[in-house]
């Protein structure tokens, strides 16, 4: 997971926004990913996009993607107390079959 | 549709003995990983199996294998443990097929937590 670099803490007020940074190894055929992780549980799938894209939105999640800087955000809407957990980028190549991740963001959310 | 299952939840072993950890992907996934979560080192790949093959495997040493069943069933093992094996073992299922360009979500178990005294 050295390969694939995160922030290690980040403390955010309960209604405001979260924003989450990662950068990564390849730009030119990689799966990326973002999973979260609560105390005790397993990694839970948040979302993914492909290198060639820019953008993508899924209901409260925004992720960007900068491909000349190799630099991917995940973005919270509306963060709330639920939101405080462990937060995973990970990447996987387009002819490999693991996943590289970082070493994850601790998000606290404070009323 | 069942998530992945992973049993057991927890176990305590003694330096020197060796474990087997197992690992029920989602119905119809065929492909299974596993990683080793540790506060030191992350998230680390152990290895992939996809029809009963192996297809990629991590920098871990030898005493670290696996294997899978035709019906996708996987177990790890650990032999001669060692203290700096503690740590949460998660295995991870897809519906990946043979051609890895093609994306394919990995959805994660609850995890087997070793404690190895």
């Amino acid at each position: 997971g050295e390969d694939v670099e995160q922030s290690l803490f980040l403390s955010v007020r309960e209604g405001d926004s979260s924003v989450i940074n990662c950068t990564y190894t390849d730009s030119s055929s990689t799966y990326l990913y973002w999973y979260k992780q609560e105390p005790g549980a397993g990694l839970q799938l948040l979302t993914y996009i492909f290198s060639n894209m820019d953008m993508k939105q899924d209901q409260r999640l925004t992720v960007l993607l900068n491909k000349k800087d190799k630099h991917l955000s995940l973005r919270i809407a509306d963060t709330q107390t639920g939101d405080s957990a462990i937060y995973f980028c990970a990447e996987r190549f387009s002819n490999d079959y693991k996943l590289s991740f970082g070493a994850g963001t601790t998000v606290t959310v404070r009323a | 549709k069942a998530g992945v299952t992973q049993t057991p939840r927890y176990l305590i072993k003694t330096r020197g003995q060796q474990v087997t950890l197992s690992c029920s992907p989602i119905s119809g996934h065929r492909s299974v990983s596993w990683y080793q979560q540790t506060p030191g080192q992350g998230l680390q790949f152990l290895f992939e199996y996809f029809s009963e093959t192996q297809r990629n495997k991590g920098n871990f040493p030898g005493r670290f294998s696996g294997r899978q069943f035709s019906n996708s069933r996987s177990e790890m093992n650990v032999s001669t443990l060692e203290l700096g094996d503690s740590a949460l073992y998660l295995c991870a299922s897809s519906s990946q097929s043979d051609r890895a360009w093609q994306n394919t979500e990995a959805f994660f178990g609850q995890g087997t937590r070793l404690t190895v005294v």
